[in-house]
């Protein structure tokens, strides 16, 4: 089967600009998950999808950051404005289900400059 | 609030050689998941080995074995026969609640000298 699916590999912008990230999750997996990963940090949450709906956001920064998942399955992540701080390295990951081993992406590097 | 520690930065191991890598996580959930995600210079984060923590029996994955203690809230990965391609950051990490939350620990990364 193919994996989770990301896209830009690497991006590189200057502050204030926007930023968008695309993921495309295993075929048939209705949940999605959007992470965080500082330089050597482990990954944190920013999102989960169940299906459409947005279940769990609470460690998403709303005032800058936003995501969608459309008809359930791919999602973009988007980052308006960005800020130097938002360098790191950004996982989109799914599962079958709620409780089901995640299947990562190759995640997308970002350089806020 | 469940936390997951990791308390080697850093760890090398000789090929062919055993290393052990440590976890220790803190809950007041009964039933929860524990994992090992190796995570190698592609950024892709790999499932190692999973445990059920109503499983007594530490899971095994042919050259990845877990020391399950839940009593003592403690999860550590055995890599056997250690191959340079094991080299990578190795991440424990927390599933349990009611939102099945996935924790992850700081990371340890793993050296392999030839």
């Amino acid at each position: 089967e193919a994996g989770v699916v990301q896209s830009p590999r690497y991006k590189i912008i200057e502050k204030k600009q926007p930023v968008a990230f695309w993921c495309n999750p295993i075929s048939g997996h209705n949940t999605l998950y959007w992470y965080l990963q500082n330089l050597g940090q482990g990954p944190e949450l920013l999102i989960r999808y169940e299906n459409e709906e947005a279940v769990d956001d609470s460690q998403l920064p709303k005032d800058r950051f936003s995501a969608e998942r459309l008809k359930g399955v791919d999602s973009t992540l988007k980052i308006q404005p960005a800020e130097l701080g938002d360098s790191a390295v950004y996982l989109c990951a799914s599962s079958l289900d709620l409780g089901s081993p995640l299947h990562f992406g190759n995640g997308t590097r970002l350089t806020v400059t | 609030a469940q936390t997951v520690t990791q308390s080697q930065p850093e760890m090398s191991v000789q090929e062919a050689e055993t290393v052990t890598l440590s976890c220790t996580y803190d809950t007041s959930e009964s039933d929860y998941y524990l994992f090992w995600y190796k995570q190698p210079p592609s950024r892709q984060m790999i499932l190692v080995i999973r445990q059920e923590a109503y499983k007594q029996q530490n899971a095994t994955e042919n050259r990845f074995s877990v020391n399950f203690q839940k009593a003592a809230k403690s999860f550590s990965l055995k890599i056997s026969d250690s191959q340079l391609g094991d080299a990578a950051m190795y991440f424990c990490a927390y599933s349990g609640g009611s939102n099945y939350k996935l924790t992850f620990g700081k990371g340890t990364l793993l050296t392999v000298n030839p």
